[in-house]
């Protein structure tokens, strides 16, 4: 059980143009979403919190207008990268935690690269 | 914020031998613990937790000790195997927002 998806597992796009990103919770409702960027060989590093039917809380130094997050569902929530540049490539992965617990699982996360 | 100290960066350790990973805390509210193993290009899978209300928890040859005092937790991996060579990661959160604080990660080399 605690399943999450993540599609697509990788993706390469134009500078300048938009990627969304999604992120199932398979066999659980999810009150809450997070997504991570993480360098190689580095930690990860917290982007924002998603909470369904409600506004993505950003951490600090992360664009909300360039990182788009919506959480449509107590199953879906997605990133979209708007107006992506090369600095935006990092391999980018959502959890979820379920409602009936504290634990969070990781989805298996997408490499995205911008030429 | 909290901010999570995490050491050694690598640990070599011959297969059998014990490895152990030390977490410290800043943030003196923080009450669950978790750890999480990645291996290369995969996702970060939990491996153990443990909640402040408890000192030690143990999962066959895994097991984590907190010291709510000294604001630090470790985990123990005992009989090491070849199969536990990965990047470890500790983490710090409370109740009420389920945000979670990551250490860089231990990269763990288990020797045959």
């Amino acid at each position: 059980g605690a399943v999450v998806s993540q599609h697509p597992s990788w993706v390469i796009c134009k500078s300048g143009t938009s990627v969304k990103i999604e992120c199932r919770s398979l066999d659980f409702q999810a009150t809450t979403m997070f997504w991570y960027r993480q360098f190689p060989k580095q930690s990860l590093m917290l982007m924002a919190t998603s909470n369904e039917g409600s506004k993505a809380t950003y951490e600090q130094g992360v664009e909300k207008d360039k990182f788009l997050i919506n959480h449509a569902s107590l199953t879906l929530s997605t990133l979209t990268v708007t107006s992506a540049h090369p600095e935006d490539s990092s391999f980018y992965i959502c959890s979820a935690s379920p409602e009936w617990a504290y634990e969070q699982y990781f989805g298996p996360g997408t490499r995205l690269t911008v030429t | 914020g909290e901010n999570v100290e995490q050491h050694p960066s690598t640990l070599s350790v011959q297969e059998g031998d014990s490895a152990v990973i030390k977490c410290t805390y800043s943030d003196s509210a923080s009450n669950y613990f978790p750890w999480y193993k990645q291996e290369l290009g995969k996702r970060p899978q939990l491996i153990i937790d443990i909640r402040s209300n408890v000192g030690e928890k143990k999962d066959q040859r895994i097991a984590v000790t907190l010291n709510k005092t000294a604001k630090h937790f470790s985990l123990h991996i005992t009989e090491t195997q070849p199969e536990d060579s990965a990047v470890y990661f500790c983490a710090a959160g409370y109740y009420g927002n389920n945000r979670l604080a990551f250490g860089k990660g231990n990269q763990v080399v288990v020797i045959p």
